[in-house]
């Protein structure tokens, strides 16, 4: 079965970096983009970043760009999330989760549980 | 930007009773290779987001067939002909016709009566 697993978060201070990871499994992982999308605490989803499966291409929520910065690498079934200059409201549950195609995905089919990003002094 | 706007914002339903919510879309959904790209997902309290519909109303395996998704072009809706203890949750439209950046509605809560 399908599998996302989110690690990596954790409380930093505003200005720092933090790397998340979003491990896959159940599926041919390089056939396919993933998506990170986030939720602050009581509020709704906000779609934050996607990769395309072959990592050529990426794309980014103008609150995020310049930012953070997406990879992957299709020998560990990994992508991961850099992210830097953090700021109080990037404050959030992170969710990766993975496209129904290899690019240009219209759906998000599979999340993981999520993992928390605390920004705080 | 493609705003999506569900209503209501909270719906409280009594146990077997039907529920309806309707998410619109600032511009139609409909793309070029004929698809509507129009996504429902439900978020249960405490738990990550699970996909639902999809293309407006495929169901995806395991879903009750309670669960309906209908609309076209800027107007959608989800319905739950009669509503179980097990759907309290949060229901949010999402778009993937036009992106970046792929778009949520602001999610509608739904609880018993």
């Amino acid at each position: 079965q399908v599998q996302l697993v989110e690690s990596g978060g954790g409380v930093v201070q505003p200005g720092r970096s933090l790397r998340l990871s979003c491990g896959a499994s159940g599926f041919i992982f390089s056939n396919y983009a993933i998506h990170w999308v986030r939720q602050a605490p009581g509020k709704g989803l906000e779609w934050v970043t996607f990769i395309t499966h072959h990592g050529t291409n990426e794309y980014y929520a103008d609150s995020v760009k310049g930012r953070f910065s997406i990879s992957r690498d299709n020998s560990q079934n990994t992508v991961y999330l850099q992210m830097s200059s953090l700021r109080t409201e990037d404050t959030a549950v992170y969710y990766c989760a993975k496209g129904t195609a290899g690019t240009y995905s219209t759906s998000l089919d599979y999340w993981g549980q999520g993992t928390l990003v605390t920004v705080s002094s | 930007e493609v705003v999506m706007t569900q209503s209501p914002l909270s719906l409280p339903v009594t146990l077997g009773q039907p529920a309806s919510i309707s998410c619109r879309s600032s511009q139609s959904l409909a793309y070029r290779d004929g698809g509507t790209y129009l996504n429902w997902y439900q978020q249960r309290p405490g738990q990550s987001p699970r996909r639902l519909i999809y293309e407006v109303s495929k169901r995806d395996s395991g879903v009750p067939d309670r669960f309906s998704g209908s609309g076209s072009d800027t107007d959608f809706t989800l319905k739950i002909s009669r509503v179980e203890a097990e759907d309290v949750a949060v229901y949010y439209c999402m778009q993937g016709t036009h992106w970046p950046p792929y778009t949520f509605g602001q999610g509608t809560k739904l609880e018993i009566k």
